[in-house]
């Protein structure tokens, strides 16, 4: 079962900053917190990982709440090319093993 | 540095026929996973590999599934006996390592229809 939970759509105007939230208030100490998104029908894409502190790359920030039980993404300047399904994951490793557990995530749909 | 690449991209089998899904991974990488996308859902986990061991299968279906990635060529997702529920995306992603904070790279996905 996916760890964490996120809004099923939202909206944004392009050019402002989209913030996708999710919750994982079950995370463990050693578990990341990744982001991917799906567009159309594509394979994931990899935005941005992060396990406490806060992250930017050339495409997104990610803030961590101090307690890890949540997450925001953040598109500063959105384009219509961002529409897509934003997932929230966490990268779960146990047993040797290690996995992708995906939700449903949230559709994003950027509009002009 | 090519992506992760998956062959066919399309692949059309009646009830009872087999499919078997390619995926070659980025250069230097030397673990690879399987997902499946039924319509409108999340991606689910259903093995993963290593170079000739199976490090995981829990997501795997008991029966008809069996994935390898020999030594040498690409990682093959092998379904049997196809059955109509089968019909759905099946991606298949690599990392470099099994370090913490390595992201996985996806390929473009095989889309598989059973008639």
């Amino acid at each position: 079962d996916a760890k964490t939970t996120q809004p099923t759509s939202m909206d944004c105007a392009e050019g402002r900053a989209a913030n996708l939230p999710c919750n994982h208030s079950t995370i463990s100490g050693n578990e990341y917190v990744y982001w991917y998104r799906q567009i159309h029908s594509q394979g994931p894409q990899y935005i941005i990982h992060g396990l406490k502190n806060n992250e930017t790359n050339e495409m997104a920030s990610l803030i961590i709440t101090e307690d890890r039980k949540s997450s925001t993404l953040i598109l500063p300047h959105a384009t219509l090319r961002d529409t897509a399904v934003y997932y929230c994951i966490v990268r779960v490793v146990s047993g040797g093993s290690e996995k992708l557990v995906f939700g449903k995530g949230t559709k994003l749909t950027v509009n002009p | 540095n090519a992506g992760v690449m998956q062959n066919p991209r399309h692949l059309v089998r009646r009830r009872g026929q087999e499919a078997r899904l390619r995926c070659s991974p980025m250069k230097g990488h030397s673990h690879v996973y399987w997902y499946r996308q039924l319509p409108e859902e999340g991606l689910k986990f259903m093995v993963y590999l290593q170079k000739e061991n199976i490090i995981d299968e829990s997501g795997m279906p008991k029966e008809r599934f069996s994935a390898e990635f020999p030594k040498e060529g690409p990682s093959i997702l092998r379904i049997q006996q196809v059955v109509r529920g089968d019909s759905a995306a099946y991606f298949c992603a690599s990392s470099p390592t099994r370090s913490y904070g390595n992201e996985q790279f996806f390929g473009p996905g095989t889309r598989l229809t059973v008639l």
